[in-house]
């Protein structure tokens, strides 16, 4: 089955670190670029990070640029987000999700159910 | 940063009428080299991840009923849902991808009148 299936989501306090992992199957996953979003519970969606397919190239959203850390591995076809310095405002539902098409651009096909990220003393 | 305002918040429409939701970004995203709007579309229903359904604002995805279309170039877009159906219930997004930081719109809610 095609899937991605996120975790590593908790409670953490602020300031504190969480390492997400996100698990793909069903597919070729060394060619998909790949991203994480969140999203608050009730509110929008808010892109977060994206990955190329080998892993080279990085970007972040301006608000965790120096706090979170995008990285992969195509041998356990895994891609996993390093989430350091946490602040309330990080609290969110955390989806990763896949290029359509195995290309650089394009919508995200392929999201997981997602997973918990709450930041609070 | 791009900013996208959809239009409008929320709308209720009957069964088997027509839906438009609309999408402007606050630049243009259409990349002339290759005639491509980098703009996509989503679907989220409660406690579901967002669904893809239009991708380079007019390719609708596999699977998607023909139902859905999207239309529009440059900064102004739109989602039409031909005939509303009541499992079309959910949350709208539109996407750019033209640039970094990506960033989507408020959302659009359906509902059924």
């Amino acid at each position: 089955e095609v899937q991605l299936v996120e975790s590593g989501g908790g409670l953490v306090q602020p300031g504190g670190s969480l390492r997400l992992s996100c698990a793909a199957s069903g597919f070729t996953f060394s060619s998909y670029w790949m991203h994480w979003v969140r999203q608050v519970p009730g509110k929008g969606l808010m892109w977060v990070s994206r990955i190329s397919n080998d892993g080279s190239s990085t970007i972040y959203a301006d608000s965790v640029k120096g706090r979170f850390t995008i990285s992969r591995d195509n041998a356990k076809n895994t891609v996993n987000l390093q989430m350091d310095s946490l602040r309330a405002e990080d609290t969110a539902l955390y989806y990763c999700a896949r290029v359509v098409g195995a290309t650089k651009s394009g919508g995200f096909d392929l999201w997981g159910q997602g997973t918990t990220v709450t930041v609070s003393s | 940063d791009i900013v996208m305002t959809q239009s409008p918040d929320s709308l209720a429409v009957s069964l088997g009428e027509r839906a438009t939701i609309n999408c402007k970004s606050s630049q243009s995203v259409l990349y002339t080299s290759n005639n491509k709007n980098y703009l996509t579309w989503y679907q989220q229903k409660p406690g579901q991840p967002p669904k893809l359904l239009v991708y380079w604002a007019s390719t609708r995805e596999s699977g998607v009923p023909d139902r859905f279309s999207g239309s529009g170039s440059g900064t102004d877009f739109t989602l039409t849902i031909s005939s509303v159906q009541a499992e079309d219930v959910a949350v709208y997004y539109c996407q750019q991808y033209y640039s970094a930081p990506l960033t989507f719109g408020g959302g659009t809610k359906v509902e059924i009148k």
